[in-house]
């Protein structure tokens, strides 16, 4: 019972450097976000997918891509890394008919950008 | 502009005792509100929900009154416990129907000392 997974879990990117983060659920969610938590500044949103083949964007997409791939992942990228992308990033899906709409969250990954 | 607040960072309470954690929302066509408890090192956990057609919704220990007219929410814990230490984020949905996006506030970190 993985629920969501996220990987890598720890990374360190020099500035202008790529990368990919990987999200899958296993519940047969038709929606999954990207939030990204700092210091003091709670949990923003970036990217989501209310369904598959939909994204649109947060609060503070600048800097970021996403895939919905399928049903199961959804990825976030970092086309050229800068330090104000140093976060621990959480994925997590929900279900819209469930009662209580509770998201699902992943364990995160802590990026940092040096 | 913020528009789920919590306005306390902290909160310390002691073993047994009640803890009150207080959440304001500034956009009245928010249909859904929850609280999300989160330990380091690990994703935010669901706890408790309430559409905003509700005042009150209770589910063992843990009850959230819902002030429309204020824009106020609260999560009551009684009686609180160690393990209850956490950071607790309340958060706010435009549109539960659809899937839309979570707002988060920035969290409380609740301790409990025994």
């Amino acid at each position: 019972n993985a629920g969501v997974t996220q990987t890598p879990k720890f990374q360190v990117l020099k500035t202008g450097q790529s990368m990919t983060l990987q999200c899958a659920q296993d519940m047969n969610h038709n929606s999954m976000y990207w939030y990204r938590q700092d210091p003091g500044m709670g949990l923003r949103l970036i990217y989501y997918s209310a369904s598959e083949g939909t994204t649109d964007k947060g609060e503070v997409p600048n800097g970021y891509n996403v895939s919905r791939l399928n049903k199961r992942e959804f990825s976030l990228r970092l086309e050229s890394a800068a330090p104000s992308q140093t976060s621990v990033y959480f994925c997590a899906s929900s279900e819209v008919n469930s009662f209580n709409y509770g998201y699902t969250f992943g364990s995160g990954t802590r990026l940092t950008v040096v | 502009d913020q528009q789920v607040k919590q306005n306390s960072p902290s909160l310390s309470v002691q073993e047994g005792r009640i803890s009150i954690l207080n959440c304001d929302y500034t956009n009245s066509m928010f249909d859904y509100f929850l609280w999300y408890k989160k330990y380091p090192a690990e994703g935010p956990t669901f706890l408790i929900s309430i559409s905003s057609i509700k005042d009150k919704n209770e589910d063992g220990r843990f009850t959230v009154f819902l002030n429309k007219s204020a824009k106020h929410l609260s999560l009551h814990i009684v009686p609180s416990q160690p393990g209850d230490s956490a950071v607790y984020f309340c958060a706010a949905s435009l549109d539960y129907q659809a899937g839309t996006a979570l707002i988060f506030g920035k969290g409380t970190t609740l301790s409990v000392s025994s």
